[in-house]
């Protein structure tokens, strides 16, 4: 079974400072995605960054990048320049298996402080 | 371009009544559809998923039901609420395994 571990519950970064967002996996599969995804205080899920597992290249998006580890089935993700909109949930998930089905992290809670 | 709306956006309702939550994709056909259960702000809980029209998944044996009726259109339903179907209840689509999904704005859910 797929699994998504999130170890940090709450992260907290200063305004224009640099935070990351641990993120492990366990899959057995060889072709699977992983994505970030955010979710601010509206509640609406929003796609920040996907990774293609075969792809040795880190994604990047704009101030968002992601540290992609497969030997040690880790994702990270690192904001750059911190904003105060970027203070939300975020959840790391992973996708497998034929039925496209998306298998999430509990999630961080990132506050950014001014 | 694609859209998708859920609908209601709140709703309260007291235990032991009927509960139909909808959720309706434009712009793509044949799209995979899933319901999801957040509660508490964290985690999402992947409650049912369709492949196509009346095939049905369920993930987490429950008092929910889902319908696919038509090839964008997925419904949640349950007879009788319990106060632990609280919670707030997002729809999402998706036609390729590296689209990822995409969200509808949810439904929260308040069973009194």
């Amino acid at each position: 079974a797929q699994t998504v571990t999130q170890s940090q519950p709450e992260m907290s970064v200063q305004e224009a400072e640099t935070v990351t967002l641990s993120c492990t996996y366990d899959t057995s599969e060889s072709d699977y995605y992983l994505f970030w995804y955010k979710q601010p205080p509206s509640r609406q899920m929003i796609l920040v960054i996907r990774q293609e597992a075969y792809k040795q290249q880190n994604a990047t998006e704009n101030r968002f990048s992601v540290n992609f580890q497969k030997a040690a089935k880790s994702f990270s993700l690192k904001i750059s320049d911190s904003q105060l909109g970027d203070a939300a949930m975020y959840f790391c998930a992973h996708s497998g298996g034929s039925n496209y089905k998306l298998t999430f992290g509990k999630g961080t809670l990132l506050t950014v402080n001014p | 371009s694609q859209t998708i709306h859920q609908w209601p956006a709140t709703l309260v309702q007291p235990v032991g009544s009927p509960l139909s939550l909808e959720c309706t994709v434009e712009g793509t056909s044949n799209p995979n559809l899933y319901w999801y259960r957040q509660a508490a702000g964290r985690g999402l809980q992947l409650l049912f998923y369709s492949v196509g029209i009346g095939q049905i998944s369920s993930e987490v044996p429950q008092n929910l039901s889902a319908s696919r009726p038509q090839d964008r259109q997925f419904i949640l339903s349950s007879k009788k609420l319990l106060l632990s179907d609280s919670g707030f209840y997002l729809c999402a689509w998706s036609v390729h395994r590296g689209q990822g999904y995409t969200f509808g704005s949810g439904t929260r859910l308040t069973v009194v």
